[in-house]
Parts: structure tokens; C-alpha cells; sequence
């Protein structure tokens, strides 16, 4: 079961670039890592997918290590409105429902 | 505009009663999910349905029933069951399992 692991909360000040780490130890291998924001009183909202190495859109970059036990969300120059919590999700077409694990997210603070 | 559609955004039960969280997709996408989600807490997986006539439990399906009669309709029953129902409860679509999700905006479910 491919559960994650995120830091519970992270500060950051405007335009700085933040990186949020995800652990999933038992990654299996048809397993894809899926990001997500939410905002308060909202349904989550996709960011970006990866499966292997570097992936990047218009929003953000996700770092996978060769391994692929953990992943890096990193968001660059970030301003007030990026404040929200951000979900690491692992999964595939190949796993049961469990696998659909969002866990507790990281709470991302920008401060002025 | 392609999207999920939850209703209704507020919802109040009664003690012993029975209530129905709506959710309707016109994305055409084969997947659908329900997660409850506490407060400061993470998404976690109440029902999964992969097809039409199809669904799978999550962690958490005690208290709760589901429908898959329609690709776009994937209605959620708290039962009298559920204890403690009090909640936010966020529908999602997605064309796969190992696709984004897409969420709706949420049904806030409150004991009168």
C-alpha cells in the first residue's frame, strides 16, 4: 500500500521558490504521483503528474529520484495566493480502491 | 462548460435519517469518488466506481451507500449508520485510475 508521507506545514515568504517532499516507500512500479491544491471549502485541484525523473507545466515542477520512493513538488516564486494545503497522491489503474490515499497534506503559508 | 456538479452545497440530518449527496459529471469520464473530508484533516476514500454498475469500498464505507446506474450520476446515501456524519463530502471524475481527478466544489453535511 503506497501510502505518503508530507511535512504537516511550510512557510515561505513572496517569490521565493518552495519545495514540498513526499515520501511513498512502497511505490509499486505501475504506481503514477499525482499533486493537488486546495483551498479552504473547495475540492482539491490538480497540479501536475509525474511518473519518473522531471516533470514541469506552467504552475510547477515535479522531481522524481530514480528510486521513486519519494517526490518534490517545487513551486516557483510563489505569491499570497499559492497559500493552500497540497496533496501527494500515489496510485494506479492496477490497484484497489486503498490505494487512492490523499493523506493529512502539507498546509503552505506565504507570508508578505 | 465540462465539469462536477454537487448539490447542494449545504445539507442539515436529522438523528435515525437517511440523506442523498448528489453528484453529477458531464467530463464523460469512466471513474467516480466520494471522500469525506474533516476539518484540518486530509480526503479520504468513501466509495470508488470504476464503471457503470461497479463500485468498491474505501476506507471508510461503514454508514455509507452508493449507486452507479449512470456514467455522470454517482449519488452518496449517509445512513442513519453513520455516526458521525458531520463532515465535508467531496465527489471526484477522472478518465482512469491513473489519471487527475477532477473535484466538485463539496456538500457540507451538518447534524440538526
Amino acid at each position: 500500500l503506497a501510502k505518503t508521507t508530507q511535512p504537516i506545514s511550510m512557510d515561505s515568504y513572496e517569490g521565493q521558490e518552495v519545495n514540498i517532499t513526499c515520501s511513498h516507500n512502497n511505490i509499486a512500479t505501475n504506481d503514477y504521483i499525482t499533486w493537488y491544491q486546495q483551498f479552504p471549502s473547495q475540492g482539491p485541484r490538480f497540479i501536475i503528474q509525474g511518473y519518473k525523473t522531471k516533470v514541469t507545466n506552467e504552475v510547477a515542477s515535479l522531481f522524481i529520484p530514480a528510486d521513486r520512493k519519494s517526490s518534490t513538488l517545487s513551486l516557483p516564486r510563489v505569491s499570497l495566493s499559492d497559500t493552500a494545503v497540497y496533496y501527494c497522491l500515489v496510485g494506479s489503474d492496477l490497484t484497489g480502491a486503498n490505494n487512492l490515499f490523499f493523506g493529512t497534506g502539507t498546509r503552505l503559508t506565504v507570508i508578505p | 462548460d465540462g465539469g462536477i456538479t454537487q448539490s447542494p452545497k449545504y445539507l442539515f440530518r436529522k438523528e435515525g435519517q437517511n440523506v442523498t449527496l448528489s453528484c453529477e459529471q458531464n467530463l464523460n469520464h469512466d471513474a467516480m469518488y466520494w471522500y469525506r473530508q474533516d476539518p484540518g484533516q486530509g480526503l479520504r476514500l468513501i466509495y470508488y466506481s470504476q464503471i457503470v454498475n461497479d463500485f468498491q469500498k474505501g476506507d471508510i464505507a461503514e454508514g455509507y451507500s452508493v449507486s452507479r446506474e449512470k456514467k455522470e450520476s454517482f449519488p452518496l446515501t449517509v445512513t442513519s449508520a453513520q455516526k458521525n456524519p458531520t463532515a465535508f463530502y467531496l465527489c471526484a471524475s477522472s478518465p482512469g485510475r491513473t489519471k487527475p481527478q477532477h473535484f466538485g466544489d463539496g456538500t457540507r453535511l451538518s447534524i440538526l
